[in-house]
């Protein structure tokens, strides 16, 4: 499986937009995309996933690199909720049976 | 309740002894799965199961023991846990095609001590 780099951690305003970066220089052209993140004392939830384009949802949106060795979450307008692990993960198109290799995520903090 | 679940929430048991954990899907997704999270590792796959009947090793799955008899359930077994499963475990589902079957879903976790 194909690996994600992301910094362990860091810091946002509240109500400033938020750009989570992930590398994953060695992505494949059947690997899609996935961001999860991980609320204290909670289990995962799924925030976003994406192929080749750009995508927007009600919780964020996600901007994909061209050569597609790079993603950003981005959080548009971060509130003290928005605190949390947020996880970068390759899955691949043709595994039907959805398996996340989680690696450590990076640990957003929200001031007020 | 709809949803998955977990329980028990909270364990503590001794070395050498049979613990389960279970998991419980109102939904009828056909996969399920078990990760544990412990310091410094994230989450870890553990077993997953495509459907009744059906499961197959993930990461870290020595010491474990799955079974899934009913879609709803997916049980845990640890048969003679040891120190090295104290750890937060947590259960995942998500449905076999469509556009939701990107997205697991997870339930809350059951946090267990080995002493």
């Amino acid at each position: 499986d194909a690996k994600t780099t992301q910094p362990n951690s860091m810091e946002s305003n509240e109500e400033e937009p938020v750009h989570l970066p992930c590398n994953h220089s060695t992505i494949s052209g059947t690997d899609y995309i996935h961001w999860y993140r991980q609320l204290p004392s909670q289990g995962p939830e799924y925030v976003i996933h994406g192929l080749t384009s750009n995508v927007n949802n009600r919780m964020a949106s996600l901007a994909i690199a061209e050569d597609r060795k790079s993603s950003t979450l981005i959080l548009h307008r971060a509130t003290l909720r928005d605190a949390a692990v947020y996880y970068c993960i390759l899955r691949v198109l043709s595994s039907n049976t959805g398996k996340l290799i989680f690696g450590q995520g990076t640990t957003l903090q929200v001031k007020p | 309740d709809a949803g998955i679940t977990q329980s028990p929430r909270y364990k503590i048991t001794e070395t050498g002894r049979q613990v389960t954990l279970m998991c419980h899907q109102t939904w009828s997704h056909s996969y399920m799965f078990w990760y544990r999270q412990d310091l410094g590792h994230g989450l870890r796959l553990i077993y997953y199961s495509a459907a009744a009947d059906i499961t197959d090793k993930g990461e870290v799955p020595d010491g474990y023991v799955v079974s899934r008899s009913k879609t709803e359930n997916f049980p845990l077994t640890l048969e003679s846990a040891t120190r090295s499963q104290t750890s937060v475990y947590f259960c995942a589902s998500r449905t076999p095609s469509g556009g939701r079957a990107n997205e697991q879903f997870f339930g809350p976790g059951t946090r267990l001590t080995v002493l």
